[in-house]
């Protein structure tokens, strides 16, 4: 079993749609969670921590259910310019990040 | 100022040569990585170096082999370049030992062998 599981997508929404992505992770014992994104040829970058408690960045809200082993990112009024891969990263303490495969996320005008 | 930075970009080679990728943070951090991301987008790890000591090392072709002079630098080196290498190699780097340490990443080398 994979230890960072994500549906690949592709999500294809209109501008102003809020869309959500889940994740799942297999190890209980996991310790932090982030959500990154990665723009076609370029390196991932830090979107955002997944708190506990659940935190909000602007328009992205990150989840943690740590009973279910889920993660999840909501994007509301999508832009354009969220067209991207969102990646979930699970950190299992050290130096152990597992990456899930991506979702990929087209933003249509 | 590139927090990590990678050089090449990008590589162009064929079959059977030796290359080498370069990488520099210049976070203070203690970990490094190699990560692997293919055709099909998925980032796998391939190496972790902490404060210059090799901590991960995946199932890797032995051709490849990564050096740290020191912990603000890992270079890789690869043997005999085959086909099925030609992929997107990014370094990145971390601290360990604080809460919800993240991954910083350089801009990534495009190997392609021909």
């Amino acid at each position: 079993r994979k230890e960072v599981e994500q549906d690949p997508g592709p999500f294809n929404v209109p501008e102003g749609a809020t869309v959500a992505f889940n994740c799942t992770y297999s190890n209980s014992a996991s310790q932090s969670f982030f959500w990154y994104r990665q723009d076609c040829r370029k390196e991932p970058k830090l979107l955002m921590s997944v708190y506990s408690s659940g935190n909000e960045d602007g328009r992205f809200t990150a989840q943690l259910n740590r009973a279910s082993q889920y993660i999840s990112l909501l994007i509301r009024d999508s832009k354009l310019s969220d067209s991207a891969t969102y990646l979930c990263v699970v950190n299992n303490g050290g130096n152990q990040f597992y990456f899930g495969t991506g979702t990929s996320l087209t933003v249509i005008p | 100022d590139t927090a990590v930075s990678q050089t090449p970009k990008y590589l162009v080679t064929q079959m059977g040569n030796d290359k080498s990728i370069k990488c520099e943070q210049n976070l203070g951090h203690d970990t490094m990585y190699w990560y692997k991301q293919d055709s099909k987008k998925f980032l796998k790890i391939m190496f972790s170096y902490n404060n210059k000591e090799l901590i991960i090392n995946e199932t890797v072709p032995n051709r490849f082999s990564p050096k740290s002079p020191d912990k603000a630098h890992l270079n890789l080196h690869i043997n005999s370049l085959e086909l099925g290498d030609s992929a997107v190699y990014f370094c990145a780097s971390s601290q360990l030992g604080i809460t919800n340490e993240k991954l910083f990443f350089g801009s990534g080398t495009q190997l392609s062998v021909l």
